[in-house]
């Protein structure tokens, strides 16, 4: 079965400080990948999505980036972290077929806060 | 363009009563249609989908959706509710076989005892 890791759980951070969080997923092959920031009390927001190796697209224009370095591996960025990045990041992954519903299969998320 | 409305905010039942949810669509093509379920500081559960086959969708812990073309509507409901179905709704379309996705803002659903 598939199953979708994200870490760390909780983070706090200084302002101007670098970030990295990571998402793996086991259990497929060629997924698309998908990080979604979650502000408080608000929806869901996507900011990046991938549909390969190296093949990243912004929804957004943010001071974050994305990477995918591996088939099963997606990187949040951040050089410089400001305190408008604080949120809960989500990373999420599906399956690309034919007359597919793209569902997403969702992480436990990563709570960021930036002080 | 594709988007999505989730009409309430909030809604507040009491344990044992129905629960409505209503979201509304617009898409320019035949949508997938979600919805997900979200408990406090966790990631987002799949409760059901919309698959063209049936207009009623049966999901888990009891929830269901009618899919209404003519109506635009994907409401979610559940006859009797329960303490643990106490969380935050998420009513999302997508184009079938689409990379993007498009979510609702969310309802909260408060149950009382």
């Amino acid at each position: 079965s598939q199953t979708i890791h994200q870490w760390p759980a909780t983070l706090v951070q200084p302002v101007g400080s670098p970030l990295s969080l990571e998402c793996t997923v086991e259990g497929t092959s060629n997924p698309n990948l998908y990080w979604y920031r979650q502000a408080a009390g608000r929806g869901l927001q996507l900011l990046f999505y991938s549909v390969g190796i190296g093949q990243i697209s912004s929804e957004v224009p943010q001071n974050l980036s994305a990477s995918r370095p591996q088939d099963r591996q997606f990187i949040l960025s951040s050089k410089k972290l400001l305190l408008s990045d604080s949120g809960f990041y989500l990373c999420a992954w599906s399956v690309f077929l034919a007359g597919s519903y793209n569902e997403q299969f969702f992480g436990p998320g990563t709570r960021l806060t930036v002080l | 363009a594709q988007s999505v409305t989730q009409l309430d905010s909030h809604v507040s039942v009491s344990e044992g009563t129905p629960v409505l949810l209503r979201c509304n669509y617009s898409s320019s093509y035949s949508p997938s249609l979600f919805w997900y379920v979200q408990h406090p500081n966790k990631g987002l559960q799949l409760l059901l989908k919309y698959t063209s086959a049936a207009t009623l969708v049966k999901g888990i812990n009891g929830f269901e959706a009618e899919f209404k073309k003519s109506e635009t509507s994907f409401h979610l409901t559940k006859p009797s509710a329960h303490m643990s179905d106490a969380a935050e709704y998420f009513c999302v379309v997508s184009d079938t076989g689409g990379f993007k996705t498009i979510f609702g803002a969310g309802t909260r659903l408060f149950v009382k005892a």
